[in-house]
């Protein structure tokens, strides 16, 4: 399987600061890469799919990047609304594998 | 607008078998686009992709639960079924069902069903 391992794992941040999660595949994924954001009690939300294109509907502010192993999520400002857990999945290889997750709280 | 919704018991025996659906609304679960996938998530834990399926029986397991694992569509009531048999604590997860596009170079889970939650105890 390939492991995708999340850095991180918790990090605290104010309203307006810029903010990048970075996650590492153990294996080159080609960008192969998707990242989403989960709420407490709440399913996940896709943010970004192929390591860089933004889904329809998600703010402007939430970009990603990488290609190979290593992959990079950034928040431009943080909204009230972005204190959340994001996590990367590769959908390189099945098994399909996800990141433990990145806490973001408010500072 | 696609939406899913799981639905089954909520506990379950251990050695049992786990059963839950997965109603699609929105659209055709016959779709020629779509994959239908079960990923769960152990409480406080990340998330593990379980299986997935196209409507007309090409299947994808996760090797570490395939021995237990099988999937069946109903299109006639647009759902999706999951069974995981010989069940421990350690299946104790969200599970949700997902949505994955079938013919397209790259793979993304959109849109979630709210998860359902099944503990596994007696």
């Amino acid at each position: 399987d390939i492991q995708m391992t999340q850095s991180p794992s918790s990090l605290s941040a104010s309203l307006g600061d810029r903010v990048t999660i970075t996650c590492r595949a153990s294996q080159s994924i080609n960008t192969y890469l998707n990242w989403y954001q989960q709420k407490p009690g709440k399913a996940p939300k896709l943010l970004i799919y192929a390591a860089s294109s933004l889904q329809s509907g998600v703010p402007s502010r939430f970009s990603g990047s990488g290609s190979g192993t290593d992959f990079t999520l950034t928040i431009s400002s943080l909204q009230p609304e972005d204190f959340a857990t994001y996590c990367c999945q590769q959908s390189y290889r099945i098994p399909y594998t996800f990141g433990q997750g990145t806490k973001l709280e408010i500072k | 607008q696609l939406q899913l919704q799981e639905s089954g018991p909520g506990l379950v025996k251990p050695s049992e078998t786990l059963s839950l659906t997965c109603t699609v609304s929105g659209g055709s679960i016959s779709s020629s686009s779509s994959h239908w996938d079960w990923i769960r998530q152990p409480p406080g834990k990340g998330l593990e992709w379980i299986v997935s399926m196209y409507y007309s029986g090409n299947t994808y397991y996760n090797p570490s639960l395939k021995s237990r694992v099988s999937i069946s569509v109903d299109t006639s009531k647009n759902q999706f079924s999951l069974n995981l048999s010989s069940v421990t604590v350690a299946d104790t997860a969200v599970y949700f069902c997902t949505r994955r596009p079938y013919g397209v170079s790259y793979y993304w889970f959109d849109p979630w069903g709210q998860g359902t939650l099944v503990t596994v105890s007696s």
